[in-house]
């Protein structure tokens, strides 16, 4: 497999556009999870997938972020409209249900998205 | 909520050196932990995972353990090496509480100079 497959892997932006960020997760694996890291706030969840069912979006920091997993195979995370304070790198990792006992989370290579 | 808290926050030693980085958390009914590590720009590499029922998981020169009652982890790098300059990340599962997130402390950034 070719692992958690992130597009594009940079974003540049002007404020007020729409962004969407695509991930396609490792085959089988039915968690999927969006994180955004910045330096003064490190990694933090966003939103989490379950068998393509949101489960928490509380870390969806306001109404301009939106994500979907139409299928088990392609997740979505969209911004609109953009603002510079969205700047940062985007992450989506993949893992096996949590009844598995393998349950390692399986990161992309992330998007960084610059909003200028 | 759980915290998880990494120090030191950065550490800069000679090559050869032996290192342990310590990972603590809040909520110790943890499903597993999960030692992640990020060189400049990439993603994030998986190490090392210790489930709950484990107390450590050994891959080459790296060890990590888990003690889930005093809400600490720590990684052990043997002979330290320039090429393991990067930030090491650990990140926690709960157990209970309805999720199953992989929460992350903020990383120790290493740099072994030679």
């Amino acid at each position: 497999d070719a692992g958690v497959i992130q597009s594009p892997r940079h974003e540049v932006t002007e404020m007020g556009q729409e962004v969407t960020l695509r991930c396609k997760p490792i085959s089988g694996h039915n968690s999927l999870f969006w994180y955004r890291q910045t330096m003064m706030r490190g990694l933090e969840l966003l939103i989490y997938f379950n068998n393509n069912v949101p489960i928490d979006d509380s870390g969806m920091p306001e109404d301009r972020f939106s994500a979907k997993m139409p299928n088990a195979s392609f997740s979505t995370l969209k911004i609109q409209p953009s603002e510079p304070r969205d700047s940062a790198v985007y992450f989506c990792a993949s893992s096996l249900p949590v009844y598995r006992t393998n349950t390692e989370a399986f990161f992309g290579q992330g998007t960084r998205l610059t909003v200028v | 909520k759980q915290e998880v808290t990494q120090i030191p926050a950065a550490l800069s030693v000679p090559e050869g050196e032996n290192l342990v980085l310590n990972c603590s958390f809040t909520d110790s009914a943890i499903y597993n932990l999960q030692w992640f590590r990020q060189d400049p720009g990439k993603g994030l590499t998986s190490l090392l995972l210790i489930q709950s029922s484990q107390r450590e998981q050994t891959s080459g020169r790296l060890n990590a353990s888990l003690d889930k009652s005093s809400g600490r982890s720590t990684l052990y790098i043997a002979a330290s090496q320039p090429g393991d300059s990067a930030t090491y990340l650990c990140a926690v599962r709960l157990k209970s509480g309805g999720s199953y997130i992989p929460t992350f402390g903020r990383g120790t950034s290493l740099i072994v100079h030679p």
